[in-house]
């Protein structure tokens, strides 16, 4: 158990929907990360958030995406009017101080269809 | 663009053969790189990380990573791979900046 909570760990969804994924960090680390992963693919980078600050969005990612992390701790990834591509299992990380090691969740898999 | 090439894909070999994986990334500055496994059904975890200092690391399992800085190489070995190696590895850098760069990933089964 690495300490970090993502939820829920499956969503099935239909084209056109909102749905929202939550992590819960490990409670020292203020860095925290969302990666998307789909089939035969190494993770690809989201955001990143320091403290509640968000620091760095990917510009591959749709302006449906927005990610939040009110008080710098638990965050939340919205996906808006889902479409089938969105389909992809959703990672969140986190990392404390810059020790450069990130601890990964298990995961929420999003379906679309 | 930053990048990180994997060059296998899928890899299958028996128990007790020797692992190496490669992996190059495409950055001019200082990196610090990473090797992470996913273990079936498991999540994400690291496997041995590379800041700075000696150019060969140990890590967990008794895997161990080169860096070559002149061939922008990080490549992965163990001596004598286990069947409880079977897993899915991703090398990994991060340059300026604080995210962390994947590469696609390499499937190792190992047959007992």
């Amino acid at each position: 158990d690495t300490g970090v909570s993502q939820d829920p760990r499956h969503k099935i969804t239909k084209r056109g929907q909102n749905v929202t994924f939550r992590c819960d960090p490990i409670s020292e680390h203020n860095r925290l990360y969302w990666y998307r992963q789909t089939l035969g693919q190494g993770p690809e980078f989201l955001t990143y958030f320091q403290n509640e600050a968000q620091l760095e969005k990917s510009r591959l990612l749709s302006d449906r995406f927005s990610a939040e992390r009110p008080k710098g701790s638990f965050s939340t990834l919205e996906i808006q009017r889902t479409e089938q591509g969105d389909s992809a299992m959703y990672l969140c990380a986190t990392m404390t101080a810059n020790t450069g090691e990130l601890f990964f969740g298990e995961g929420s898999r999003l379906t679309v269809l | 663009a930053q990048s990180v090439s994997q060059h296998n894909h899928h890899v299958i070999l028996s128990e007790a053969a020797s692992l190496e994986l490669g992996c190059n990334y495409s950055y001019g500055g200082t990196v610090n790189l990473f090797w992470y496994v996913q273990y079936p059904g498991q999540h994400l975890q690291l496997l041995l990380k590379y800041f700075s200092g000696d150019p060969l690391v140990k890590g967990i399992k008794g895997f161990e990573a080169e860096f070559i800085k002149s061939k922008f190489s990080f490549n992965l070995r163990k001596p004598s791979v286990q069947w409880s190696d079977t897993a899915e590895y991703f090398c990994a850098f991060k340059a300026a900046g604080n995210k962390l760069t994947f590469g696609g990933g390499t499937r190792v089964l190992v047959k007992p």
